[in-house]
């Protein structure tokens, strides 16, 4: 079954200090994952996706397919960095692009 | 360029009822998909639109309809609702396969 977990309902961390929020998947094929973040009062917006191998706001994640993995991370988080996370999958295989999202993390960066 | 644009923003129905929802996509795209985000959880996907066509779908039922325009705007149509169809509905626009997708606002659907 195609699934993506994220394991922390809430992850809450002092502004300066490294974040790592989990993403873990179950998908039997190639597949391309995403970090989309959604700030309060805004539109779900793409972070970053693992083809492109970026460096958004600081932010990276690493595809390790050992692990079935895609956890991001950042090494020091802004107060601006508060926001729900959520990390999806989509087959590289398919035509229709298809988007299997995780229950989402929200990432609180207290002062 | 303007973005993905969704109406109505929110929107109450009673159970039984019928709901439309629209979207008009991006500019240059010709993919168009729904997702319902139940409170608490990540969208799940409905089905995709290309070109006017059903281009895959999630595990909703038939009630749950949709169309794509000639323009590639797109309705989301939900027959018979029921009180778990309140949600959150999102679309998301972009272009064929692998091309990124960009979301709308979303509609707040509550079913009384």
């Amino acid at each position: 079954a195609q699934r993506v977990t994220q394991p922390e309902k809430l992850l809450s961390v002092f502004k300066g200090a490294p974040v790592e929020l989990k993403c873990n998947y179950s998908y039997s094929g190639s597949p391309e994952l995403f970090w989309y973040v959604q700030y309060s009062r805004q539109r779900l917006q793409l972070l970053l996706r693992h083809i492109s191998r970026e460096s958004i706001k600081g932010f990276t994640a690493d595809l390790n397919k050992g692990e079935t993995s895609f956890h991001l991370k950042k090494p020091f988080a802004q107060e601006e960095d508060s926001a729900m996370y959520y990390c999806a999958l989509r087959s590289l295989s398919g035509n229709t692009g298809k988007l299997i999202f995780g229950q989402g993390t929200t990432l609180q960066v207290k002062p | 360029e303007t973005g993905v644009t969704q109406s109505p923003t929110h929107l109450i129905k009673t159970r039984g009822q019928q709901v439309t929802l629209r979207c008009s996509s991006q500019s240059g795209h010709n993919t168009v998909s729904w997702y319902q985000q139940a409170l608490g959880q990540g969208p799940q996907f409905i089905f995709q639109y290309y070109r006017e066509e059903e281009n895959g779908r999630g595990n909703f039922p038939p009630r749950f309809s949709g169309l794509q325009f000639p323009n590639y705007s797109s309705e989301l149509n939900v027959n018979a609702l029921e009180l778990d169809d309140s949600a959150l509905y999102l679309c998301a626009s972009g272009g064929q396969g692998t091309d990124t997708q960009y979301f709308g606002p979303g509609t707040r659907l509550t079913v009384l």
